[in-house]
Parts: structure tokens; C-alpha cells; sequence
């Protein structure tokens, strides 16, 4: 099936750090990633949306300039916590999808900000 | 009124049991239905993906979508302790996101 490698698992950085969290499909071209957050026991909350060479769409609500979002390839997109504050600690998930088929999830990222 | 509505749970059941898990959604122009199992501090895994209205069985699960009555069903049959996770359907309309329902939390006991 296909597969969707997010790294690192878990980060804990102090408060002020930017803090990079890639994914990758790793056998499949992703025309569209999608970066979630979770909280506990709650669903997943769409941070922003990205097709590959084009800017990402983000939620309302969501700051565009605080989480970076790049996808440069059809492999690969990158999540940037900017100057990191410890309301920011979360579960940060990525997903890929080609074409119409179904999403894909990587496994998350724990970041805790000191 | 959300969009995709799903019953929190916890649902817990012995070991065995058939489970029925459901959603329901208010939006029409689903037209892709998928159903995702989420275990603690991992992403969710795709378990059933089907598009427009009927049934699709894999192994021990079963979907179901009924647009007429905009009705999602996920059924498991001879639960095991392993199917313990927390369940999640996700409706989409055409190219468009996901839209996630809470999640049931499920517990099968041994």
C-alpha cells in the first residue's frame, strides 16, 4: 500500500526555536499534501492544504507566517513551526494524496515547546 | 449542525463481537467515503475507501454508504483486542479535503 514517512516522530525544543517537520510518500507521486493537527482525544484539525510547486492554502485561522509550509516536489513537504511558543506543542500530522485516491497519513510528529 | 456527525463513544465490546460504527453528513456532493482506524499517538491508517452508495467487504470489515439516507457504516466481524483504536469516517466531494467525523473510540475486551 502506500506509504507516507513523517520525521521526526518527536521533537522537544526550547521556546524561540524553529522547529522543520518533513514528509514524504515514498512510493507514490503526491500531487496534493495536507498538514493536520491533533489534539488529545479530539480529530484532526486541517492546518493547510498544498499541491506540489504551489503555494499552500490555509485554514482560516491558521498563520500562514508562524507555520511554513513548502512542497517542492511530488515527494516530499516540509512543516515549519516558526519561533515556536509552548501553545504550539502538538500532534502535527501529514497526509498525501495522487490525483483523486484516497489520503494518505504519516504517523505524526509530538513537538513539545519548553 | 457539522457536517459529518459520528457518535464519540467509547464503545466498548468482548472479544468476537460484531461492531457497527456509523456516521451521518448533511453534504449531498460526497462522493468518496473512506474509513480510517487510528491507534493512540499514530497517524490514521486507511481502511475502506468507497465511492458513491453500497457495499465494499475487506477480510472482517464491511462498508456501507446509503446516500439516499446519508448513512455511513463501518461493520467488524470476530472483533479482536487488536481492533481497538479509535475509528474515524471521512467523507470528500470530488478533488476537494476530507471531512473527519469525531472518532469512536473502541475497545475490544479479551
Amino acid at each position: 500500500g502506500a506509504v507516507v514517512s513523517q520525521h521526526p516522530s518527536w521533537v522537544i525544543c526550547k521556546s524561540g526555536t524553529s522547529v522543520k517537520i518533513e514528509c514524504r510518500s515514498l512510493d507514490f507521486q503526491a500531487t496534493t499534501m495536507f498538514w493536520y493537527r491533533q489534539f488529545p482525544k479530539q480529530s484532526l484539525m486541517l492546518m493547510a492544504t498544498s499541491n506540489e510547486g504551489s503555494k499552500a492554502t490555509y485554514e482560516q485561522g491558521v498563520e500562514k507566517d508562524k507555520f511554513l509550509i513548502n512542497h517542492a516536489s511530488l515527494t516530499l513537504s516540509t512543516l515549519t513551526v516558526t519561533s515556536a511558543h509552548p501553545e504550539d506543542s502538538s500532534f502535527y500530522i501529514c497526509s498525501a494524496r495522487a490525483g483523486d485516491q484516497p489520503q494518505h497519513f504519516g504517523d505524526g510528529t509530538r513537538l513539545s515547546i519548553l | 449542525q457539522k457536517e459529518v456527525e459520528q457518535d464519540p463513544g467509547p464503545l466498548s465490546v468482548p472479544e468476537g463481537a460484531i461492531v457497527s460504527l456509523n456516521c451521518t453528513y448533511s453534504n449531498s456532493a460526497f462522493q468518496y467515503f473512506m474509513w480510517y482506524r487510528q491507534y493512540s499517538r499514530k497517524g490514521p491508517e486507511l481502511l475502506m475507501y468507497t465511492y458513491s452508495s453500497g457495499n465494499k467487504e475487506d477480510g472482517r470489515f464491511t462498508a456501507q454508504v446509503d446516500k439516499s439516507s446519508k448513512y455511513i457504516s463501518l461493520f467488524i466481524r470476530d472483533s479482536q483486542p487488536s481492533d481497538s483504536a479509535t475509528y474515524l469516517c471521512a467523507p470528500r466531494e470530488g478533488a476537494q479535503k476530507l471531512v473527519f467525523g469525531q472518532g469512536t473510540r473502541l475497545t475490544i475486551n479479551p
